[in-house]
């Protein structure tokens, strides 16, 4: 079975300017989730997403990142403008459907210089 | 509170050792606790999680240990090799109610394993 990818792997860019990663959740997986992790602390929830929809973005920066799961499979999350802060790994996890278990892509490290 | 706080931030252990890593979270509504492993450049993937209806699980090398009344857990690696160098985060997660299934981490903890 296929794990999840994610692209790019690595991104650098200047402050301001924009951004986009991709995500492939497992096959059959319903729910998928973002995470930013910056450096030295665990993962932080960014979007969850049941099939197409959005379950929860509580915690997203709607002013500047925006996510969506238009055919309920891949997801992309964008930032708009970066700022220095935005620097960190971003992952994408999926889980089946209300299960605990979740599995995550390599992530792509974001650098804004 | 949805905050999960983990300790020690590094641990370096000889070979052979036994890593103890704890966690402890405020939220009692919460009933999924996963560890996870992630080594550098990669994703963090599942190691081993228990639910508080018990208070232990063993696979393999690694065991957690959960303490229900003082909401606490902990991960133990047994004879702990060079190649568990890594960095393992606890979680917490619960399956109703806001935030559903959603993974609240601790900070991480860097484990080194020297020879």
């Amino acid at each position: 079975e296929a794990g999840v990818a994610q692209s790019p792997r690595y991104k650098i860019i200047e402050k301001r300017q924009s951004v986009a990663f991709w995500c492939n959740p497992i096959s059959g997986h319903a729910t998928l989730y973002w995470y930013q992790q910056i450096l030295g602390q665990g993962p932080k929830l960014l979007i969850q997403f049941q099939n197409n929809g959005v379950v929860d973005d509580s915690q997203l920066p709607k002013d500047r990142f925006s996510a969506e799961r238009l055919k309920g499979v891949d997801s992309t999350l964008k930032i708009q403008p970066a700022k220095l802060e935005d620097s960190a790994v971003y992952l994408c996890a999926s889980s089946s459907t209300e299960v605990y278990e979740q599995y995550f892509g390599p992530g792509t490290r974001l650098t804004v210089t | 509170q949805q905050q999960v706080k983990q300790s020690p931030q590094s641990l370096i252990v000889q070979k052979g050792g036994i890593s103890i890593i704890n966690c402890a979270y405020e939220n009692t509504a919460f009933d999924y606790f996963p560890w996870y492993q992630q080594f550098p450049g990669k994703g963090p993937a599942l190691l081993i999680a228990i639910r508080p209806d018990v208070s232990e699980k063993k696979e393999g090398r690694f065991t957690i240990s959960f303490n229900k009344s003082a909401k606490q857990f902990s991960l133990h690696i047994m004879d702990s090799q060079p190649g568990d160098s890594a960095t393992y985060f606890c979680a917490a997660s619960m399956g109703s109610g806001a935030g559903s299934y959603q993974l609240t981490f601790g900070k991480g903890t860097k484990l080194s394993v020297i020879p």
